[in-house]
């Protein structure tokens, strides 16, 4: 079976700051990972996605994700938070044989001016 | 181009009272999926729809919900006899449906916000 767990439903950051958002997943097989983001009523859209090949996964506005197969893990980073960066976040996880995702509980960023 | 759109936005109901929810997708997707969303959960899927296959319903919670696609398009998802804990938004996405399945990126509708009372 395969799960996601996001630590944090609430993380603040301020504008400039570092963001780091936790994934982590459970999986019996190799899996594809995902980070959605949704603005505020807005649907989700693709942040960055992991298939197969680099670990280091770069997305838009500036994301970017490192897939770590010893720790299950599949963290989201920026550098610098910008105001705009505000939103609900949920990482996902699919596997090869199947068409079913399985979606964190999401993470909601705050960015302090 | 348009996106994927649902409708209502929003529905108020009355528990026991039946409710249809419409999914347009992505001109040319040929999957297609619908989740639930809860409070403080994250999103619980429903059911996949991919060309003219049988549908994926492993994700449905009762035999209260079903869903349909019509001329592998329109989706409609039929929630009988509400309760009050289907109280969610459900969301519905689309994506390509070529043989990528599960690495293929979703394009997700807005919602429907579903209270029943």
């Amino acid at each position: 079976a395969q799960s996601v767990t996001q630590l944090g439903s609430h993380v603040s950051v301020s504008e400039g700051a570092l963001v780091l958002l936790r994934c982590n997943y459970s999986s019996s097989v190799p899996p594809y990972l995902f980070w959605y983001v949704q603005y505020p009523n807005q649907g989700l859209q693709l942040l960055l996605k992991y298939t197969t090949g680099a670990t280091l996964v770069k997305g838009i506005n500036g994301f970017e994700a490192e897939f770590k197969k010893s720790e299950t893990s599949f963290h989201l980073t920026k550098p610098s938070a910008h105001i705009s960066d505000a939103a609900e976040y949920f990482c996902a996880v699919s596997v090869r044989s199947g068409n079913q995702f399985y979606f964190g509980t999401g993470t909601s960023l705050t960015v302090i001016p | 181009g348009a996106g994927v759109s649902q409708s209502p936005s929003n529905k108020v109901t009355e528990k026991g009272k039946d409710v249809e929810l419409r999914c347009d997708p992505i001109s040319g997707h040929t999957a297609l999926y619908w989740y639930r969303q809860s409070l403080g959960q994250g999103l619980e899927f429903l059911i996949y729809f991919q060309g003219n296959s049988a549908p994926d319903k492993s994700g449905l919670p009762s035999d209260r919900f079903s869903a349909e696609r019509t001329g592998g398009s329109v989706s409609t998802l039929t929630i009988q006899r509400t309760q009050q804990e289907d109280s969610a938004v459900y969301l519905c996405a689309s994506s390509l449906g070529g043989s990528g399945g599960a690495v293929e990126t979703q394009y997700f509708g807005p919602g429907t916000r579903l209270l029943v009372l």
